[in-house]
């Protein structure tokens, strides 16, 4: 069964501070992942998107990667703001164009 | 803003009132999703609209009816809910539903609905 499993399932860290986010997926046939940052009371916003053959993004402080060999993608936060503190979520596409949601990991940044 | 709209933002209802979720998009996008989001829970898919035309429904209720005019407009009609039917309700769309692999979805802001 396709399923896509996210950890910590939330996370509290002071603000300046960096933190890794995962994501483990049994997905197959594999598209692309992708992660969203949803703040609170907003709808997910797409922060970067990997394709089989790439290892890593990053989209300013924030630095994607992928093992496709483990099926693991963590997604790391460096000198975290407060305005860091929102939900986020991995996604996984088949090659039949379905998505598959995690659950997302609740981040909270404390001044 | 992502460039879809959702109204109302939030809504209580009775299990017996009808209401509908209105979902607009200003990106010139071919395909709108019904999302539902529970608490600490994977959003789930409701429906899937190209071109106007349904090409999916997730084994939804009927009480969970779609409507989609054209391809700017998606609306949700419910009716006689549950209080298990509280939620976000999340629009999106994006350029094609069978577009390239690496369509963005753009998201609105969700619609909180409380069934009492």
């Amino acid at each position: 069964k396709n399923q896509v499993e996210q950890s910590p399932q939330s996370l509290i860290i002071l603000e300046g501070k960096n933190c890794t986010l995962q994501c483990n997926y049994t997905v197959s046939p594999f598209s692309n992942l992708r992660w969203y940052k949803q703040d609170t009371g907003r709808g997910p916003v797409s922060l970067t998107i990997m394709t089989f053959s790439e290892n890593t993004k990053s989209n300013g402080r924030y630095t994607a990667t992928l093992d496709a060999d483990t099926k693991q993608s963590s997604l790391h936060i460096t000198a975290s703001q407060l305005s860091d503190s929102a939900s986020y979520i991995c996604v996984v596409r088949d090659s039949n164009y379905q998505l598959i949601w995690g659950a997302g990991t609740k981040l909270i940044i404390k001044p | 803003e992502t460039g879809v709209t959702q109204t109302p933002r939030h809504l209580v209802m009775g299990m017996t009132n009808k209401k509908s979720l209105k979902c607009e998009q200003h990106l010139g996008h071919n395909a709108m999703y019904w999302y539902k989001q529970s608490a600490k829970k994977p959003l789930e898919l409701m429906f899937v609209y190209s071109l106007e035309e349904r090409v999916e429904n997730n084994s939804v209720p009927s009480r969970f009816s779609p409507e989609c005019p054209n391809s700017s407009h998606l609306f949700l009609h419910l009716h006689t809910l549950q209080p298990e039917d509280s939620a976000l309700y999340l629009c999106a769309s994006s350029q094609a539903k069978t577009g390239a692999s690496t369509d963005t979805q753009y998201f609105g802001p969700g619609t909180r609905l409380t069934v009492l």
